[in-house]
């Protein structure tokens, strides 16, 4: 089946620093999505992308579609403390079935 | 707003007694899900009703049923609970049109349930 690797696993940083994740496939998808779930909550969407080498922003938040359609990634710029979280990335071809990345843990140091 | 709404947000029931799980949504979407998440792991699809066909992941255990009697409200049934199945059960909608699924999903609060 379809697998994302995603990475780092956990980030610990500091205030006002700038943040990257992303997210790869062996597969390709036509869709990708990036959520953000705090603890004891459901995900919440932040950016979701349609297209091929689309570039989309969310506040400080960017995130991109890889040109080969296999690969994404999330930018957090200026962290602050309440961007603690997971975030995972989830990929889409033509069905239903989204398929998750494993999390990226942040935890930002005031 | 709309939105998923999750009932109850915690939910502690005995090991082997049925308990049932509920979500409903403003959104009008046509496709409600059903995850199971872990402690530090990624949402695993359990089920999925469009409209009103029902379609079930081949490693979900007979266990976990569902019921979905209206377009809003989505039931999520454990017949006999253990205590593996203590985790954050999520609801999500979509819409589909035709044969084509609007690919974003939108997550409830989850309702996490603990197995005495």
């Amino acid at each position: 089946g379809q697998q994302l690797n995603q990475s780092p696993q956990s980030m610990f940083i500091q205030e006002g620093e700038d943040v990257s994740m992303n997210c790869t496939s062996s597969s390709i998808f036509n869709t990708w999505l990036w959520y953000k779930q705090d603890p004891g909550e459901g995900p919440v969407l932040l950016i979701a992308l349609y297209k091929a080498g689309e570039l989309t922003s969310n506040g400080r938040l960017t995130a991109q579609f890889g040109i080969t359609r296999k690969d994404s990634f999330l930018n957090i710029s200026a962290s602050i403390p309440s961007d603690v979280g997971i975030y995972f990335c989830a990929g889409q071809t033509s069905g239903s079935r989204l398929t998750f990345g494993e999390g990226t843990q942040l935890t930002v140091n005031p | 707003d709309a939105m998923v709404i999750q009932n109850p947000r915690y939910q502690v029931t005995q090991f082997g007694k049925p308990v049932t799980l509920s979500c409903s949504q403003t959104l009008n979407h046509n496709v409600m899900y059903w995850y199971q998440q872990k402690s530090s792991q990624a949402p695993k699809l359990l089920f999925h009703y469009y409209d009103k066909d029902f379609n079930n992941e081949a490693d979900t255990p007979d266990n976990f049923q569902s019921r979905r009697p209206n377009t809003s409200f989505c039931f999520l049934d454990i017949r006999s609970p253990g205590l593996g199945d203590a985790a954050m059960y999520l609801c999500a909608t979509s819409s589909k049109r035709g044969r084509v699924y609007q690919e974003t999903q939108y997550f409830g609060p989850g309702t996490r349930l603990l197995v005495l």
